[in-house]
């Protein structure tokens, strides 16, 4: 069965902290796809990255990075410096296969709080 | 471009009444779009595929009687609540798949419509 896990229901920060988000996936495939999106309070999904699973190598944009490795099926997500702004919940999915296609397969996600 | 509408935003309805949400690429055709449901402080769960031409498939536990998704065109696809009740209170998010381009995993996703059942 697939399935994402993200352990850290919420988390609390101050401003300019760094943060790490942990993503754990289950997964048979051997080709899938692992994304982050944000969800402010507004409620839309901000698409964040997308990476494949014949890519390992580390990414980084901006404040942000993400850690991706296959040994511990983990996809974690670090905000470096942290603002305000960042202040959402996160979601970390999965591209999965049910009855009719690829829709995602999204974990609980993980409030992140950043005070000033 | 990759835009996904959906419509309305928001939308109180009193129990017993049908509300109808709709979701459209607006740049682009989509013969498969998705719609996922996400309770408050809770994550997104899939509900149905809806493939422009043919029936929606439910995911399990999904009343298909309930949530009646039509995919008219391949631009557009309704999902409308019937009966509503307020348990069917909820975010309801629509994903749009662009036809021809990308791997079948790339979606875009809708704002999102806040159901409310008084």
């Amino acid at each position: 069965a697939q399935k994402v896990t993200q352990a850290q229901t919420e988390i609390s920060v101050v401003e300019k902290e760094d943060v790490t988000l942990d993503c754990v996936y289950e997964t048979r495939d051997t080709t899938y796809y692992l994304f982050w999106y944000k969800q402010p309070p507004s409620g839309e999904l901000v698409f964040l990255i997308r990476r494949n699973s014949f890519d390992e190598q580390n990414e980084i944009s901006g404040r942000y990075s993400w850690n991706f490795q296959k040994s511990t099926s983990s996809f974690n997500f670090t905000i470096t410096a942290s603002q305000v702004v960042d202040s959402a919940v996160y979601f970390c999915a999965l591209s999965g296969t049910n009855q009719a296609g690829t829709a995602l397969i999204f974990g609980k996600g993980t409030t992140l709080s950043v005070s000033s | 471009g990759a835009v996904v509408s959906q419509h309305p935003s928001r939308v109180i309805c009193k129990s017993g009444t049908s509300v109808k949400i709709e979701c459209r690429s607006l740049d682009f055709q989509a013969t498969t779009m998705f719609w996922y449901r996400q309770f408050p402080k809770q994550s997104l769960m899939l509900m149905a595929t809806s493939n422009e031409g043919s029936k929606a498939t439910y995911e399990q536990g999904v009343e298909k009687d309930k949530f009646l998704i039509n995919h008219a065109s391949l631009t557009l696809s309704t999902l409308t609540v019937t009966s509503a009740h307020p348990e069917d209170s909820s975010f309801y998010i629509c994903s749009a798949r662009q036809d021809g381009v990308g791997p079948s995993y790339e979606q875009y996703f809708g704002p999102g419509t806040r159901l409310t059942v008084t």
